[in-house]
């Protein structure tokens, strides 16, 4: 059960877009579409941002889109503002029937 | 209104056992699996465990298996987990979340969230 791989911090500007990577391998990211994406607000709880690797929960900005090549999943964010600045998780299925979570990003709108 | 609320957090010696609990309301409690997920403090997400809505199936982190327990009351719309053998890296932050899908086995996608309630494991 290790954890999926996300790079520890991303950043951008107002207005830009960026991509967050996780990365897995073929007994969890590779092998099922249970992928999902949560948003956590410095002191609060998760939100579900993205689920079924690409789709969003109602309420959810479209500005959030989300894809899966192989082992490894990826969330965008275009149009960056200032309240997206949060850290991101990912989270799979696995074949052993648990889940497993990435380890987080940090991201900063400059 | 739909929310989960945790209890049972505190302050506890390691080796020694805490039991958490998860009151749900506003949803058809019994139509869902049910998941624990921690956090240490500053720290990332850590699946801890999960449940089918009819208790056929208990799944555990590896990090936690044979210490751990999880269990449900439908009828009392409450998640419970049985933590013993308490450890200092079980310091976290735990919550309570909702698998998505109804009816189903769990699949590890968390749709609600309570706000957590606190373990710290220290002498």
């Amino acid at each position: 059960q290790s954890a999926l791989t996300q790079p520890a911090s991303v950043s951008g500007s107002p207005g830009q877009s960026i991509t967050i990577s996780c990365t897995g391998t073929s007994s969890d990211v590779g092998a099922y579409d249970d992928v999902s994406w949560y948003q956590q607000q410095p002191g609060k709880a998760p939100k579900l941002i993205i689920y079924d690797v690409s789709r969003r929960p109602s309420g959810v900005s479209n500005r959030f889109s989300a894809s899966k090549s192989a082992n490894t999943a990826s969330l965008t964010i275009s149009g960056l503002q200032a309240e997206d600045e949060a850290d991101y998780f990912c989270s799979s299925y696995t074949s052993s029937g648990t889940a497993v979570f990435g380890g987080g990003t940090k991201l900063t709108v400059l | 209104e739909v929310q989960l609320v945790e209890s049972g957090g505190g302050l506890v010696q390691p080796g020694r056992s805490l039991r958490l609990s998860c009151a749900a309301s506003g949803f058809t409690f019994d139509a869902y699996g049910m998941h624990w997920v921690r956090q240490a403090p500053g720290k990332g997400l850590e699946w801890v465990s999960g449940i089918s809505w009819n208790s056929y199936s208990e799944e555990y982190a590896d990090s936690v298996k044979g210490r751990f327990s999880i269990s449900r009351d439908n009828a009392k719309k409450s998640l419970f987990l049985q933590m013993n053998s308490l450890r200092a890296e079980d310091t976290a932050l735990y919550y309570c979340a909702r698998d998505l899908r109804g009816y189903s086995l769990i699949r590890g996608i968390f749709d609600m969230w309570g706000q957590g309630t606190m373990v710290t494991v220290s002498s």
